[in-house]
């Protein structure tokens, strides 16, 4: 089975200042792993994905995240902040094996509040 | 269209009624998925389809919830007898195949049982 736990419900950093939100995975296959973004009252929307290729993956808007393996972490981070970057943030997880229909598994989500 | 549309993207219902909630994917995604998203939590996954056979519906809550898909194209999300712990956003997500690939999110359908 798969999870997914994102440490930290709320986050809050100020203008300019880096950004890190956590995640860690669960899987007994190798995984696969998302980072979405969600505005207030929209859709979710893909910021970054990793595949088994680089494990630093860059995404949109400045974001990167790592895979570690040894640490079963995608840890999402921005090097500044911008106000705009106010949103909630889910770390997804599916598996390689298309066992499940690739369907994603995601964690409980990280809102990111930034301050002036 | 560009995207995965959803229909309605507001619905308030009665408790007691059934409401059924469309998904339209994006054309030649074969692979569908329903969520639903409650206030303030994650999202839970409901019921995925390839083509239009569901392999995992494993999800759904209860035998209230049921889904179909026709022409490996639009999907419906049917609630009977609508309880007020259903109100959420239902999100429907497409991708082209499964395993990898992106999964394309719509915009959902907020729904509020009264």
């Amino acid at each position: 089975a798969q999870s997914v736990t994102q440490l930290g419900s709320h986050v809050s950093v100020s203008e300019g200042a880096l950004v890190l939100l956590r995640c860690n995975y669960s899987s007994s296959v190798p995984p696969y792993l998302f980072w979405y973004v969600q505005y207030p009252n929209q859709g979710l929307q893909l910021l970054l994905k990793y595949t088994s290729a680089a494990t630093l993956v860059k995404g949109i808007n400045g974001f990167e995240a790592e895979f570690k393996k040894s640490e079963t972490s995608f840890h999402l981070t921005k090097p500044s902040a911008h106000m705009s970057d106010a949103a909630e943030y889910f770390c997804a997880v599916s598996d390689t094996l298309g066992n499940q229909g690739g369907k994603l598994i995601f964690g409980q989500g990280t809102e990111l509040s930034v301050k002036p | 269209g560009a995207g995965v549309s959803q229909s309605p993207s507001n619905k308030v219902t009665e408790k007691g009624k059934d409401v059924e909630l469309r998904c339209d994917p994006i054309s030649g995604h074969t692979a569908l998925y329903w969520y639903r998203q409650r206030l303030g939590q994650g999202l839970e996954f409901l019921i995925y389809f390839q083509g239009n056979s569901a392999p995992d519906k494993s999800g759904l809550p209860s035998d209230r919830f049921s889904a179909e898909r026709t022409g490996e194209s639009v999907s419906t999300l049917t609630i009977q007898r609508t309880q007020q712990e259903d109100s959420a956003v239902y999100l429907c997500a497409s991708s082209v195949r499964d395993s990898g690939n992106t999964i394309y999110f719509g915009e959902g359908s907020w729904l509020t049982v009264v």
